[in-house]
């Protein structure tokens, strides 16, 4: 069974500056994708990156981006010019190629940001 | 507005009191699936459905069922609540199994 673990239960960042969530998963497949969610405090689930497995750039969304190593089973976000409004938990999530995959999710880490 | 709509928001009950907690979407998805969320745990997967009619179980389907009747709506009935199954759950849906998830607003259940 796929696992993703993400180690940090917690991280701090300073407005401005940058951070990166480390995430890791465990996979025998070659076909899969790779996504970042953000619970903010309303609690609503948000999908900041996708990243598919076959494609070897990493994938970026404005402040945000991934630091894919398909070799070594690592998937971590960075976030740059971190903002105030980036404070929230983030979900790293798995979901296999195949056609009854699900998404599995890891424990989630709490991102503070510091004024 | 595409959406997941799951209401309520909020849900106080009593042991055993048999409830429903709807779940639609808007977006013509046919993957629609149910997760608990728990301090410490993440979210993780109760069941799922393919489309109409096809439903099946995910990693904690215990002490829930599900019906897909119609393509828009998938609610999750507990029969039986127990103080275990309270939780902050989440509705979400998409076009295909591949595709990111939409999940709903959550709905924050407790059972006493």
């Amino acid at each position: 069974a796929q696992t993703v673990t993400q180690s940090q239960p917690e991280m701090s960042v300073q407005e401005a500056e940058t951070v990166t969530l480390s995430c890791t998963y465990d996979t025998s497949e070659s076909d899969y994708y790779l996504f970042w969610y953000k619970q903010p405090p309303s609690r609503q689930m948000i999908l900041v990156i996708r990243q598919e497995a076959y494609k070897q750039q990493n994938a970026t969304e404005n402040r945000f981006s991934v630091n894919f190593q398909k070799a070594a089973k690592s998937f971590s976000l960075k976030i740059s010019d971190s903002q105030l409004g980036d404070a929230a938990m983030y979900f790293c999530a798995y979901r296999s190629g195949g056609a009854n995959s699900k998404l599995t999710f890891g424990k989630g880490i709490t991102l503070s940001v510091r004024p | 507005e595409a959406q997941v709509t799951q209401n309520p928001r909020y849900l106080i009950t009593v042991t055993g009191k048999k409830l429903t907690v709807t779940c639609s979407q808007n977006m013509n998805h046919e993957y629609m699936s149910w997760y608990r969320q728990d301090p410490g745990l993440g979210l993780r997967q109760i069941y799922y459905s393919m489309n109409v009619e096809v439903t099946d179980k995910g990693d904690v389907p215990e002490g829930y069922k599900v019906s897909r009747k119609e393509k828009r709506n998938f609610p999750l009935i507990l029969e039986s609540p127990s103080p275990n199954q309270t939780s902050l759950y989440f509705c979400a849906s998409s076009f295909a199994m591949i595709s990111p998830l939409h999940f709903g607003n959550g709905t924050r259940l407790t059972v006493t």
